[in-house]
């Protein structure tokens, strides 16, 4: 069966800091599909990124950063340079193996203060 | 459409009330999804349209919810003789295609059973 953790419950950082979000997949799948998405306190789910598991490479979105290691199941994110704005919670999410249906961590709350 | 959307918002039923939430997918989005979210947890999956056939309902909690998606756009998930239980948030979510597509979410409807 597959297994999201997120062990980071909530961060609290001061603005400008870099955060990292953690995040660990544990499958038996050879191929999946990850996910970031960000809550922010108005509710809506907004998709960041979408992985799969044959490409490593780590990528760079402005402030954003994933880090992606099939070695330790992790997929990690990086907030360069935190923002108020970035206030939210981050969801890690794998496909199930075989359905169409997403896994969701149980978030990871960020707070960045001014 | 711009995005997904759903109605109501917020929605106060008494207990024992049916309720019907609606969700207006992206246009030309082949699957839509719906998930249920507590307060303070990730959102869990319900239930997963292709076009009209309803493919995966293994998340619905009860027989009292249903859903519905019958000309292939527009879905209703209906919940009867509602629960204090079911007080959450019902997230909407359409993808382009099938297979591992990025899900783009709706806003959600916060259901409260008084």
């Amino acid at each position: 069966a597959q297994k999201v953790t997120q062990a980071q419950t909530e961060i609290s950082v001061v603005e400008k800091e870099d955060v990292t979000l953690d995040c660990v997949y544990e499958t038996r799948d050879t191929t999946y599909y990850l996910f970031w998405y960000k809550q922010p306190p108005s509710g809506e789910l907004v998709f960041l990124i979408r992985r799969n598991s044959f490409d490593e490479q780590n990528e760079i979105s402005g402030r954003y950063s994933w880090n992606f290691q099939k070695s330790t199941s992790s997929f990690n994110f990086t907030i360069t340079a935190s923002q108020v704005v970035d206030s939210a919670v981050y969801f890690c999410a794998p496909y199930q193996g075989g359905s169409e249906k997403l896994v969701f961590g149980k978030g990871t709350k960020l707070t960045v203060n001014p | 459409g711009a995005g997904v959307s759903q109605s109501p918002r917020y929605k106060v039923a008494k207990r024992g009330q049916d309720v019907a939430l609606r969700c207006d997918p992206i246009s030309g989005h082949v699957s839509l999804f719906w998930y249920q979210q507590a307060l303070g947890q990730g959102p869990e999956f319900l239930t997963y349209f292709q076009n009209e056939a309803q493919l995966d309902k293994s998340g619905l909690p009860s027989d009292r919810f249903f859903a519905e998606r019958p000309e292939g756009s527009v879905s209703t998930l209906k919940i009867q003789r509602t629960q204090q239980e079911d007080s959450a948030v019902y997230l909407c979510a359409s993808s382009r295609d099938r297979w591992k597509e990025t899900q783009y979410f709706g806003p959600g409807t916060r259901l409260l059973v008084l």
